[in-house]
């Protein structure tokens, strides 16, 4: 059972528009959900991370939103940029279990010129 | 301020043997997770070691083992390897306090077995 789902498997987007990607949860434990990149023969990189007290976190170039009662989160990149270009994983855990992370299947995201 | 490092980069084992990997947190991180990422499986949870305790486990066969030390190192050993462990084992090291600190990855053994 895929509790961390994202459903678009590819993603391309023009460099300096707005990149979206999704991700949908159906644990309602689940109550922190993060954001990582990951490029070829590298371990994933944290972005950005949000509680679920929170509907909305940014950082830089970076948002995430989270809407409990669609199980769902999103990450907003603008403006996007090339080396943006990697895949994107959402991930959930349950308070007391963090390191314990759930994630997603990933999303390949092509900026290009 | 160094990352996570993990060693061997990459490792060839024959079916049956066994293998263990090693993992250095980022300096002051006290707790390390183990991950496995395959391509049909995504990335899945193995286990997490906390003031060399094991705090949490995947659903994986008892194969999988880890352990950690007092410097927080920790190494992870597979027993009589089959064909499915290939894959890319991947260490995470957090603070664990507050306990929503996000992991942060190393580069990860690539294990192959024939």
């Amino acid at each position: 059972d895929q509790q961390v789902k994202q459903n678009s498997p590819s993603l391309s987007v023009q460099e300096g528009r707005i990149s979206i990607l999704n991700c949908d949860y159906t644990n309602s434990m689940f109550d922190y959900f993060l954001w990582y990149k990951k490029y070829p023969a590298e371990g994933p990189t944290f972005l950005i991370s949000i509680s679920s007290i929170k509907d909305k976190n940014e950082d830089g170039r970076f948002t995430v939103f989270l809407n409990k009662s669609a199980k769902h989160l999103s990450l907003h990149i603008v403006p996007s940029q090339p080396g943006d270009s990697a895949v994107y994983f959402c991930a959930a855990s349950v308070t007391g279990t963090a390191s314990k992370l759930t994630f997603g299947t990933g999303t390949r995201l092509q900026v290009t010129l | 301020k160094a990352g996570v490092t993990q060693t061997p980069r990459y490792l060839i084992k024959t079916r049956g043997q066994q293998v263990t990997l090693s993992c250095s947190p980022i300096s002051g991180h006290r707790s390390v997770s183990w991950y496995q990422q395959t391509p049909g499986q995504g990335l899945q949870f193995l286990f997490e070691y906390f003031s060399e305790t094991q705090r949490n486990k995947g659903n994986f066969p008892g194969r999988f083992s880890g352990r950690q030390f007092s410097n927080s190192r920790s190494e992870m050993n597979v027993s009589t390897l089959e064909l499915g462990d290939s894959a890319l084992y991947l260490c995470a090291s957090s603070f664990r306090t507050p306990d929503n600190s996000p992991l942060h990855f190393g580069n990860g053994t690539r294990l192959t077995v024939t």
